[in-house]
């Protein structure tokens, strides 16, 4: 079936690190992925998209690498800030059904001074 | 900026009540949306609508219905509500298939 996975439930990194998120997905015909940051109370809120004919996208701070081989997704955050703090779900759109996105769990992400 | 109300932050019901969650986006947008979240099972799709009176099952169908009848409005509708339907209710739209989904800030529901 399918699934998208996160390697760590939690990740916790000093302010000004770098952050790495990871998701693993099982359907290697997935063509387009998207990173959401979810802070407390509020809903998900988008923060970048890759489609499957790309290898890296960036954003402000943000970069989302694929790996289609392993069918791997990371998120790095650069100069991580105390507003980072978030959940972060990776998600997909697998192309059988396109009307859909299947989500992972989410990794919190913990900032400390 | 693409907005997504939902109509209330915090719902209590109780069981075997009848329960309305209403979602409005305002940004014209075809496809809508409801999830639940609930702590290590992320989001899980309920139903989903492509356009005005239409609506398609998604993965958790069950205990709930959904109306249409105008396009920027999706309400979720619990028949008879139970415990296990206490949950986050997270609503969201997208302007086509395959493209982003813009959420809402979600209904957080106990039944009681």
């Amino acid at each position: 079936g399918e699934s998208v996975g996160l390697h760590l439930p939690t990740l916790s990194v000093q302010e000004g690190d770098n952050s790495i998120i990871n998701c693993a997905y099982s359907n290697s015909a997935s063509d387009y992925f998207i990173w959401y940051k979810q802070e407390s109370g509020k809903g998900p809120q988008f923060i970048i998209d890759i489609r499957s004919n790309m290898d890296k996208r960036q954003g402000q701070r943000v970069t989302v690498l694929l790996n289609k081989t392993v069918k791997h997704l990371s998120l790095q955050i650069a100069a991580t800030q105390p507003g980072d703090s978030a959940v972060y779900f990776c998600a997909h759109h697998p192309p059988v059904y396109t009307d859909k996105l299947i989500f992972g769990t989410g990794t919190r992400l913990q900032v400390f001074p | 900026d693409v907005k997504v109300t939902q109509s209330s932050r915090y719902l209590v019901k109780r069981t075997g009540e009848k329960v309305f969650l209403e979602c409005v986006q305002d940004m014209d947008h075809e496809n809508m949306f409801w999830y639940r979240q609930d702590p290590g099972l992320g989001l899980r799709l309920i139903y989903f609508s492509y356009d005005v009176k239409m609506k398609e099952k998604g993965d958790i169908p069950e205990g709930y219905s959904v109306s249409r009848e105008k396009k920027e409005r999706f309400s979720l509708i619990l028949e008879s509500a139970s415990t296990n339907q206490t949950s986050m209710y997270l609503c969201a739209s997208s302007p086509y298939t395959g493209d982003e989904q813009f959420f809402g800030p979600g209904t957080r529901l106990t039944v009681l």
